[in-house]
């Protein structure tokens, strides 16, 4: 499956500490993406970074992507109790039809 | 723009029933999405639909499950009959870009189905 997987499965941080979120995947994409759910919510589009990009930026969100590895990280700086929800990364493959697939999520808890 | 509208927000019924869970895309948008999320499985994609047509149902579970997108700003997810293993959080996406089915989604607040 080219399902992304996040790691780790859960995270406990204190505010104000940085929160490293890593996701692998195991074919050609041509994009990926981070979304973050709240709890009983539905999923919100927080970065989007394209095959052909190493490193982009949101606010506190940096994202880096490595496609030698197959890997990406999403780090979140000075966190705030409020980033407390889960993280998804979800892969988009190259070719004709290809679809947008979700890892199972990790599960941010920041600790006020 | 109020967003991807999803209804009910929370259904509760009887194993053998119908159940049918609706949405409304942003306005505009070409793509709508309709994806499944358990503890066990996580987000799965049940269908999506380009311009009013389906372009891939390979998701759909079973035959029990149907999708129709009668018009750009209404689609439908039908099980019938429903089945305990249905109980999930359905959920409704849209995005601006037909024909690019990786870009950012925009997902309503979910339908939570409970089949007893």
């Amino acid at each position: 499956s080219q399902q992304g997987e996040e790691d780790p499965q859960a995270l406990s941080i204190q505010e104000g500490e940085n929160a490293t979120m890593n996701c692998s995947y195991k074919t050609s994409i041509n994009n990926l993406q981070w979304y973050r759910q709240n709890s009983g919510r539905g999923l919100v589009h927080l970065i989007l970074i394209r095959s052909n990009e190493r490193e982009k930026h949101s606010g506190r969100l940096r994202v880096t992507l490595d496609t030698s590895k197959k890997s990406s990280s999403l780090l979140i700086t000075a966190s705030r109790a409020a980033d407390t929800a889960s993280y998804f990364c979800a892969t988009g493959r190259t070719g004709a039809n290809s679809k947008l697939t979700f890892g199972k999520g990790i599960t941010l808890s920041v600790r006020p | 723009d109020a967003g991807v509208i999803q209804s009910p927000r929370h259904e509760v019924t009887e194993m053998g029933q119908e159940v049918t869970l609706r949405c409304k895309p942003i306005s505009g948008h070409n793509s709508l999405f309709w994806y499944r999320q358990t503890m066990m499985r996580g987000l799965e994609l049940l269908i999506y639909f380009n311009n009013n047509v389906p372009i891939d149902d390979s998701g759909m579970p079973e035959d029990r499950f149907s999708a129709k997108m009668p018009n750009a700003s209404f689609s439908t997810l039908k099980i019938q009959p429903s089945e305990p293993r249905d109980s999930a959080v359905y959920f409704c996406a849209s995005s601006p870009l037909a024909g690019f089915n990786t870009g950012e989604l925009f997902f309503g607040e979910g339908s939570r189905l409970t089949v007893l």
